[in-house]
């Protein structure tokens, strides 16, 4: 069983609010994702790293940012939440030579904005 | 560049009846393949997944798919279905970074 945790599992947050989503992983991968997920729709990437201090914006452009200091911890902030983040987002990591290792997803955060 | 593109968006299938999700990939590498599933309210579950061993991969709950290179495709099939099996379906293909790219999804609804 996957060992990847996010918290909050749910949020309901004013408009202009800062906002950070946790996503911990205790298998020590170094690739890790946060995945972007509207109800019944396909999974966007907006963040990944390949390892401590590497960040990269995914394919969908998003106002959120990530870091990665340590391996375990790839925490998603939004500076100032709008509507337009209301979503599910869904961090993952992944292990293996390049991309032949599965990806291990967490719950998900379901975010909405008021 | 890589993407997938999964053929249907929804599949409705008579329980005990064979179901079959299509996938199309493209790739500029040998690339590794996935189907994940995804349950109303749960995460997401690796079915199964191809990293340039053998062609035909056997999956979780029944579940197998063909790598077919000169197609470019990687179909999941299933004899018979279950009600258990309706759900929503990832083909994913992923590049030797280690970057995934997830299809649309395929809704599979199973009726009794």
């Amino acid at each position: 069983e996957a060992d990847i945790y996010q918290t909050p599992r749910y949020l309901v947050i004013g408009t202009g609010k800062k906002i950070t989503l946790e996503c911990s992983q205790t298998m020590g991968h170094d690739k890790m994702y946060w995945y972007q997920q509207d109800p019944g729709m396909e999974l966007h990437l907006i963040h990944y790293s390949y390892g401590v201090n590497s960040t990269e914006k995914g394919d969908l452009s998003s106002e959120s940012t990530v870091s990665r200091i340590r391996t375990e911890h790839f925490p998603l902030t939004l500076e100032s939440a709008r509507p337009s983040h209301t979503s599910q987002y869904l961090c993952a990591s992944s292990e293996g030579q390049g991309g032949t290792g599965e990806l291990f997803f967490g719950e998900g955060s379901r975010l909405t904005v008021l | 560049a890589q993407s997938v593109t999964q053929l249907d968006s929804h599949v409705s299938v008579s329980e005990g009846t064979p179901v079959l999700l299509r996938c199309n990939y493209s790739s500029s590498y040998s690339p590794s393949l996935f189907w994940y599933v995804q349950h109303p309210n749960k995460g997401l579950q690796l079915l199964l997944k191809y990293t340039s061993a053998a062609t035909l991969v056997k999956g979780i709950n029944g579940f197998e798919a063909e790598f077919k290179k000169s197609e470019t495709s990687f179909h999941l099939t299933k004899p018979s279905a279950h009600m258990s099996d309706a759900a929503e379906y990832f083909c994913v293909v992923s590049d030797r970074w280690g970057k995934f790219q997830f299809g649309a999804g395929t809704q599979v609804v199973v009726t009794p």
